[in-house]
């Protein structure tokens, strides 16, 4: 048990839809990252959010976008849906030291199908 | 660009150690060596870090070579509920992990 829950656990959209995914991270986690997973691959890092602030960016293009709370909530967006994004959406939270040896917390995942 | 290499599976059986390996060649003086692994529909999960020296913990050992060149995870008695994908990671920017392809690790009763 992490501490770290997202939702739903299952989405099914069509291409060209919009989607929003969510994420509760732990409290007093002040950095969530998200982290996009296809079907037999290791992990791809989305982006981070520090404090509510954008901290840093994979190689994902301007439509996926996301957002972070002060409630320690945060959300995926991800628009114009594209069959390749069928994928596993991993959030995970850390304290934000940005030291070396932060452990981070994942949550379960979201499974995204676009057909 | 994951800059760590480890066999694509291994097998193992159950109650017997083992050891996954993992070639970070490339690695910097700063960056820490992390291990996760992920159980099957699930994410990833914090096993161990280290940095020089050899860790251990509750749930494995990591044994760090001298040069830091490479690594190796040890489970000292897999069971069952050890099988799962392992994912050797340098880590040197907070919060980025990157991930390679891990090793899937089974294990035999």
């Amino acid at each position: 048990e992490t501490g770290v829950t997202q939702s739903p656990t299952h989405l099914i959209k069509t291409r060209g839809q919009q989607v929003t995914l969510r994420c509760s991270s732990q409290s007093g986690h002040n950095t969530v990252s998200w982290y996009q997973q296809a079907l037999g691959q290791g992990p791809q890092f989305i982006f981070q959010y520090y404090r509510e602030e954008e901290n840093g960016r994979g190689n994902f293009p301007p439509r996926f976008s996301g957002l972070q709370f002060p409630n320690y909530s945060s959300e995926l967006n991800v628009n114009a849906l594209e069959l390749d994004d069928s994928a596993l959406y991993l959030c995970a939270s850390s304290r934000g030291t940005g030291a070396s040896n932060e452990k981070l917390f994942f949550g379960s995942g979201t499974q995204l199908s676009v057909l | 660009d994951a800059k760590t290499t480890q066999p694509n599976s291994m097998e193992s059986n159950e109650e017997e150690p083992v050891h996954l390996p993992c070639n970070h060649s490339t690695i910097s003086g700063t960056d820490y060596i992390h291990w996760y692994r992920q159980l099957p529909s699930q994410g990833p999960e914090y096993v161990i870090h280290g940095l020089t020296s050899n860790v251990n913990n509750r749930m494995a050992s990591l044994a760090i070579a001298e040069d830091r060149k490479s690594s190796t995870l040890i489970l000292h008695r897999a069971t069952l509920r050890d099988a799962a994908v392992y994912y050797c990671i340098r880590y040197n920017q907070g919060g980025k992990l990157i991930f390679g392809q891990g090793t899937e690790l089974s294990v035999k009763p």
